[in-house]
């Protein structure tokens, strides 16, 4: 079936370090592929998203790349602000918008 | 955009007792779903419908959950009887038709305490 790991958290950071977190896939066909974001108190928003191999997602600073080869999907930011703390989701869809796979989920905390 | 609307933000209520939370989603959107948060499950898929039809509700619990929605701006997830091992935060979600690749749009959830 369709599953997504990403790594165990939480990852501490200071700021303007840089970041990853790491994602990986298991699926049937071509799944799209995302990250959502979750700040507290809140809920999940669209972070950025690939639909297909080789493709570069990014939004705020953010970017992962679409690889159908390790079938990974790795979040990385250059330099993390405090604002940036939250939980990120990795997650998947191969059915045409009706059934989102999330992974657990990193929470990230920004230290000052 | 006024984005998903869900209330109450907050429930608190007693062990037996009925509760119900609801969810306006975006406007134009035609699919909805349910999500509960735990840190024991972190996020599960409970139900979702399609042009306000139930498709799949196979991630729901127990025969003690049920949802409904009677139009396209409006679903209500209830719980009757409560229990306290449903505490947990219940996320709505809404997409638009264009089906593939479309994002979840989700409300900031309604927090569930069951005493």
């Amino acid at each position: 079936g369709n599953s997504v790991t990403q790594m165990e958290g939480p990852v501490t950071l200071s700021e303007e370090a840089f970041l990853t977190i790491n994602c990986t896939y298991t699926a049937t066909g071509y799944p799209s592929l995302f990250w959502y974001v979750q700040y507290p108190g809140e809920g999940l928003q669209l972070l950025l998203k690939a639909t297909k191999a080789d493709d570069k997602g990014s939004n705020k600073g953010f970017e992962a790349t679409y690889r159908k080869e390790t079938t990974s999907f790795h979040l990385e930011k250059g330099s993390v602000q405090v604002s940036d703390s939250a939980v990120y989701f990795c997650a998947l869809d191969n059915t045409g918008g009706f059934k989102t796979i999330f992974g657990a989920g990193t929470r990230l905390f920004v230290k000052a | 955009d006024a984005g998903v609307i869900q209330s109450p933000r907050h429930e608190v209520t007693e062990m037996g007792q009925e509760v119900t939370l609801r969810c306006k989603p975006i406007s134009g959107h035609n699919s909805l779903f349910w999500y509960r948060q735990t840190m024991m499950r972190g996020l599960e898929l409970l139900i979702y419908f399609n042009n306000n039809v139930p498709i799949d509700d196979s991630g729901m619990p127990e025969d003690r959950f049920s949802a409904k929605m009677p139009n396209a701006s409006f679903s209500t997830l209830k719980i009757q009887p409560s229990e306290p091992r449903d505490s947990a935060v219940y996320f709505c979600a809404s997409s638009p038709p264009t089906g593939l690749n479309s994002p979840l749009h989700f409300g900031n959830g309604t927090r569930l305490t069951v005493t």
